[in-house]
């Protein structure tokens, strides 16, 4: 059975700090996986997908890398910024999107 | 487009009564999804249709949940009866048809907050 892993599960960083999001998964038998934001009380919104033949992907401040075989993505976020508090959230596409628990930052002034 | 619309956005109900939750896809999308997100269990997967067929409904709880498709721009979740646990948010997320098994992003709605008193 598939499972998704995020640590950590919270996060506090002042702005500017570039910072690291780690997601794990363990059947490396994907199809692709997706790293989405939620913010409170809304919707998720997609902000990378990356295929299973990609390694990674970017866009604007984001950087998102996949090594399948060692089940392992993380999401790079540059000069974070308090705008970009929120959960985020990695999810893997085998024959459905399986959704990892999160995690929550925070970025103060 | 307005992305995926959800009604209502918030629903009290008692134990025992009879919820629907409903959804208005993207146009032109022709996967639908519905999740339900909790603190203990996360965003998880309850069914979902390709061309308004339901494909997967395997996450669905129990006989008390049933969704259904009737065309291409409206689906419900309805839960009859309701109980206290079924207390989450409810999301509905549409995609287009592309690769493998609809690979595309999925666009969320912003969900329907059911509390079940």
């Amino acid at each position: 059975k598939q499972e998704v892993t995020q640590i950590p599960a919270a996060l506090s960083v002042p702005e500017g700090e570039n910072l690291v999001l780690n997601c794990s998964f363990t059947d490396s038998a994907i199809y692709n996986l997706q790293w989405f934001r939620q913010d409170p009380g809304k919707g998720l919104t997609s902000l990378l997908l990356i295929q299973s033949s990609q390694r990674e992907q970017t866009s604007g401040r984001l950087n998102a890398s996949l090594d399948k075989s060692s089940g392992r993505s993380t999401l790079y976020i540059a000069a974070s910024q308090p705008g970009d508090s929120a959960t985020y959230l990695c999810a893997v596409y085998t024959d459905k999107l399986i959704f990892g628990t999160g995690t929550r930052l925070q970025v103060f002034p | 487009d307005a992305g995926v619309i959800q009604s209502p956005r918030h629903e009290v109900t008692e134990m025992g009564q009879e919820v629907t939750l409903r959804c208005k896809p993207i146009s032109g999308h022709d996967y639908l999804f519905w999740y339900r997100q909790t603190m203990m269990r996360g965003l998880e997967l309850l069914i979902y249709f390709n061309n308004n067929v339901p494909i997967d409904d395997s996450g669905m709880p129990e006989d008390r949940f049933s969704a259904k498709m009737p065309n291409a721009s409206f689906s419900t979740l309805k839960i009859q009866p309701s109980e206290p646990r079924d207390s989450a948010v409810y999301f509905c997320a549409s995609s287009l048809a592309t690769g493998v098994g609809g690979t595309d992003t999925q666009y969320f709605g912003p969900g329907t907050r059911l509390t079940v008193l």
